[in-house]
């Protein structure tokens, strides 16, 4: 068990910019949640996965934004056309039917 | 729409105190109650969960909760210096314990040696 990865753990990118980041989550976790932190505020839900079927978006998560868990293994976020309002931590985490979240290292993103 | 309140801090002890953390939450409803620990960069790793009314020690690390008056609160022991970061309470969004999370600002925890 290697725990939740996180990649990549450092993003810069212009505006306008598309981002994809990918979570892999501990093997036998079926949920797979994302959120998103800045600076002085707790972690944000933005979206989550039970298997590969997309739970709940919140209304964080414009149009701009889309997650996928193709095969219930792996996920993907994807950021279109950034914003520098899109600088932040973004976090994955996993969890299994009985178990507490576990978080990844966090992809880091700024928008210049 | 549920909410998390805490005290952002800073919240300054000195080595060997208690540091005492408080939590409030809007939903009455709430069933699972989460502290997290983050050190400046990095992601949040749990210290502490607890369901039912009352104490749940572990180490040095104690977790209270009163859900008539939706508090939770987080007693750590003889604090070291390496318990500096800043302490997030959660709470699960929906009734199960594996939905998503809602956490509060975090406080943040300063230990003087």
């Amino acid at each position: 068990d290697t725990g939740v990865s996180q990649n990549p753990r450092h993003k810069i990118t212009k505006r306008g910019q598309n981002v994809t980041f990918r979570c892999d989550p501990i093997s036998e976790h079926n949920r797979l949640y994302w959120y998103r932190q800045t600076l002085g505020q707790g972690p944000e839900f933005l979206t989550y996965f039970q298997n590969e079927a997309q739970l709940e978006k919140s209304r964080l998560l414009s149009d701009r934004f889309s997650a996928e868990r193709p095969k219930g293994s792996f996920s993907t976020l994807e950021i279109q056309r950034t914003e520098q309002g899109d600088s932040a931590m973004y976090l994955c985490a996993s969890s299994s039917e009985r178990q507490y979240s576990t978080f990844g290292s966090g992809t880091r993103l700024t928008v210049v | 729409q549920k909410e998390v309140e805490q005290n952002s801090g800073p919240l300054s002890v000195p080595e060997g105190a208690i540091a005492s953390l408080n939590c409030t939450y809007s939903d009455r409803g709430s069933q699972s109650f989460f502290w997290y620990r983050q050190y400046s960069g990095k992601s949040p790793e749990l210290i502490m969960s607890i369901y039912s009314n009352g104490d749940k020690e572990d180490g040095r690390f104690t977790a209270q909760l009163n859900k008539a008056s939706q508090y939770v609160s987080l007693l750590i022991r003889d604090s070291q210096p390496s318990d500096s970061a800043t302490y997030l309470c959660a709470v699960n969004m929906g009734v199960s314990g594996n939905t998503p999370l809602v956490f509060g600002k975090g406080t943040r925890l300063s230990v003087i040696a």
